[in-house]
């Protein structure tokens, strides 16, 4: 069974101070790593998919990096409007089609 | 803004009752996927549909049913409902259903069963 695990659950971090978060995952004939950023009570947002070993995306603040047991992604320089909830998800391959097995995320806080 | 609308934004009935809730893809996306999402589970894949057939299960329950109709807009039922059914339900679609393709989530449903 395809299993994805976030850490930490909750990040409190002051304006400017970079830190990294990670996601674990174990699945069958990886097919992509996604990221998604969710604001309470709306639909996440997309932010990345990382498809091999190696691979390194990166957008403004964010960058994120893939190896064959783990994602993680770093963010530089945070600023108050990057507070959200990161998801991290996975896609298997075989008959999974487009199904995303998601972690349960991290809480990022981050205070002026 | 994301292209996937859903509605209704927000659901409030009782236990027993049925509902329908409704998604609209992205423009030229063919597969449109159902999520639930709630405090104790996170966000839990329920069923796919890729240009009118169903492609792939997950957790759904059999209270539960879905389908994509030819416009390529999606509904998803939810019938006997239970307390425990109270949740955000999420539709997403991609372009092809699987492969190199992203998938965008809606704004979401709420649902409460008071």
């Amino acid at each position: 069974e395809d299993q994805v695990t976030q850490s930490p659950e909750a990040l409190r971090l002051q304006e400017g101070e970079s830190s990294s978060l990670n996601c674990s995952y174990t699945v069958s004939g990886l097919r992509g790593l996604f990221w998604y950023r969710q604001d309470p009570g709306k639909g996440p947002e997309f932010l990345f998919t990382l498809y091999s070993a190696g691979e390194e995306k990166e957008k403004e603040r964010l960058k994120a990096t893939l190896t064959k047991k783990e994602s993680f992604l770093h963010i530089t320089a945070p600023k108050p409007e990057d507070s959200a909830t990161y998801l991290c998800a996975v896609r298997a391959g075989g008959t999974s089609y487009g199904k995303l097995t998601f972690g349960q995320g991290t809480i990022l806080t981050v205070h002026p | 803004d994301s292209g996937v609308t859903q509605t209704p934004k927000h659901l409030i009935t009782a236990t027993g009752q049925r509902v329908t809730l409704r998604c609209s893809p992205r423009s030229g996306d063919l597969s449109v996927y159902w999520y639930q999402q709630s405090l104790d589970q996170g966000l839990q894949f329920l069923i796919q549909y890729y240009n009118g057939e169903e492609r792939a299960k997950g957790n759904i329950l059999e209270r539960f049913s879905a389908q994509q109709f030819p416009d390529l807009h999606s509904e998803l039922n939810l019938s006997s409902l239970e307390l425990g059914d109270s949740a955000l339900y999420f539709c997403a679609s991609s372009l092809i259903q699987g492969g190199r393709s992203e998938q965008f989530f809606g704004p979401g449903t709420r649902l409460t069963v008071l």
